[in-house]
């Protein structure tokens, strides 16, 4: 089974607008990373989060990592259609340096 | 800029035909990654690779074999291609670091087809 779920599967939402995407995970982990990926192309970096670390900021984004839960949210702030992508989560599983393990994805819509 | 190239955008194969993927990064890493992605399974590991001639299992390495002979190349190889391999496959290369505290960069993917 997956390492990581994120939650929701899909999103639509209108430009302006917050969009939130969660993450769940088995394990421990060293870090977690959220990347994006346009219809059809290779995944691009967004954020990592280190273990011991609560909430980080970058621009538009915020990640927050609940250990105790084993949870991830990723909140996208004043949304544009540019967004409207695939957002993933990956996990670096304590103990296995560099590997990471992907979830299923969140399919975000961003309308006008 | 850093960069991830894969061989082939789109190709299409036949079964049992012997196909060969090829990655290159400029960026001097290390690590270097094969995936699948498929809808509903997210992206799969295949094999890593963290050093010339080194090469690790992933989580689906059945029906794949892999060759790392220069630091810049990362080659996926399908011995026999069949149907059920058909695909989009993502190569990925990362640095080596303390803590291991970093990203992957991605090529842009190759939708692989077999017939």
């Amino acid at each position: 089974s997956q390492q990581g779920e994120e939650d929701p599967q899909a999103l639509s939402i209108q430009e302006g607008e917050n969009a939130t995407m969660n993450c769940s995970y088995k394990t421990s982990i060293n870090n977690l990373q959220w990347y994006r990926q346009n219809s059809g192309r290779g995944l691009v970096h967004l954020i990592l989060i280190r273990s011991n670390e609560r909430e980080k900021h970058s621009g538009r984004l915020r990640v927050t990592l609940d250990t105790s839960k084993k949870s991830s949210s990723l909140l996208i702030t004043a949304s544009r259609a540019a967004d409207t992508a695939s957002y993933f989560c990956a996990t670096e599983i304590t103990g296995t340096a560099s590997k990471l393990t992907f979830g299923t994805g969140t399919r975000l819509q961003v309308t006008l | 800029d850093v960069k991830v190239t894969q061989s082939s955008r789109y190709l299409v194969k036949r079964t049992g035909e012997k196909v060969f993927l090829e990655c290159v990064q400029d960026m001097d890493h290390e690590n270097m990654f094969w995936y699948r992605q498929d809808p509903g399974l997210g992206l799969r590991l295949i094999y890593f690779s963290y050093d010339v001639k080194m090469k690790e299992k992933g989580d689906i390495p059945e029906g794949y074999s892999v060759s790392r002979e220069k630091k810049e190349r990362f080659s996926l190889i399908l011995e026999s291609a069949s149907t059920n391999q058909t695909s989009m496959y993502l190569c990925a290369s990362s640095p080596i670091g303390s803590g291991s505290f970093y990203e992957q960069y991605f090529g842009p993917g190759t939708r692989l087809t077999v017939t």
